[in-house]
């Protein structure tokens, strides 16, 4: 089944140290997209990518790291530098590179602070 | 960037009622979404109207659209269980960027 896969469900981060979260698509599509959301709230964009080797950044994207070497694959790594990363971290992608049309998303990752 | 409002913030109806939610918005849009989230779970699209439709329809669901207010609602009619979830309205302004509402907290009492 075609879908977006991101892993792992649950992350925990300790002090000073960067986390890698996964992200994988198999639906072909160009765009992808890294949503951070808080409780009570709705989605803020922190990284985007239209094509492969191109990234731009969204809303809040300091503290955090893309790349986009592979069309199905988006890995956001949240670095030391993101003081408060406590939150649901949710990927997703649509085709020809619009936001304006359907996303498609992930299942999510939760990620704490220990 | 400001996001887009929803109300009520959350709502509490008897299974088999209707749930009406409501998304405003600041400024002109291309198309606005409604999206469905499952406790914990990802984001699933409901529907897409755009800025030149008044109406549209998807099963039990019916997305109204008027751009003279900067409104949309969402109602679910015939409520189920299931139908227990959070659900998001997001606004399309240009090609690569939505706004996001806080969201409506709906809960379906058996």
């Amino acid at each position: 089944d075609g879908g977006i896969t991101q892993s792992p469900k649950y992350l925990f981060r300790k002090e000073g140290q960067n986390v890698t979260l996964s992200c994988e698509q198999n639906l072909n599509h160009d765009a992808m997209y890294w949503y951070r959301q808080d409780p009570g709230q709705g989605l803020r964009l922190i990284y985007y990518s239209q094509i492969v080797n191109d990234f731009q950044k969204g809303d809040i994207a300091e503290g955090y790291s893309v790349s986009r070497e592979k069309k199905e694959s988006f890995p956001l790594t949240v670095t030391s530098a993101q003081k408060n990363p406590t939150a649901f971290y949710l990927c997703a992608s649509t085709t020809a590179g619009s936001a304006n049309e359907k996303l498609f998303f992930g299942s999510g990752t939760q990620l704490s602070v220990l | 960037s400001q996001q887009g409002e929803e109300d009520p913030q959350a709502l509490s109806i008897q299974e088999g009622e209707n749930a009406t939610m409501n998304c405003s918005y600041k400024t002109s849009i291309n198309n606005l979404q409604w999206y469905r989230q499952n406790s914990g779970r990802g984001l699933v699209h409901l529907i897409l109207i755009r800025s030149n439709e008044r109406e549209k329809h998807s099963g039990r669901l019916r997305v109204t659209l008027d751009t003279s207010k900067k409104s949309s609602s969402l109602l679910i009619t015939a409520s189920r269980a299931a139908d227990t979830a959070s659900y998001f309205c997001a606004t399309g302004y240009s090609n690569y960027q939505l706004i996001w509402g806080a969201g409506t907290k709906l809960i379906i009492k058996p």
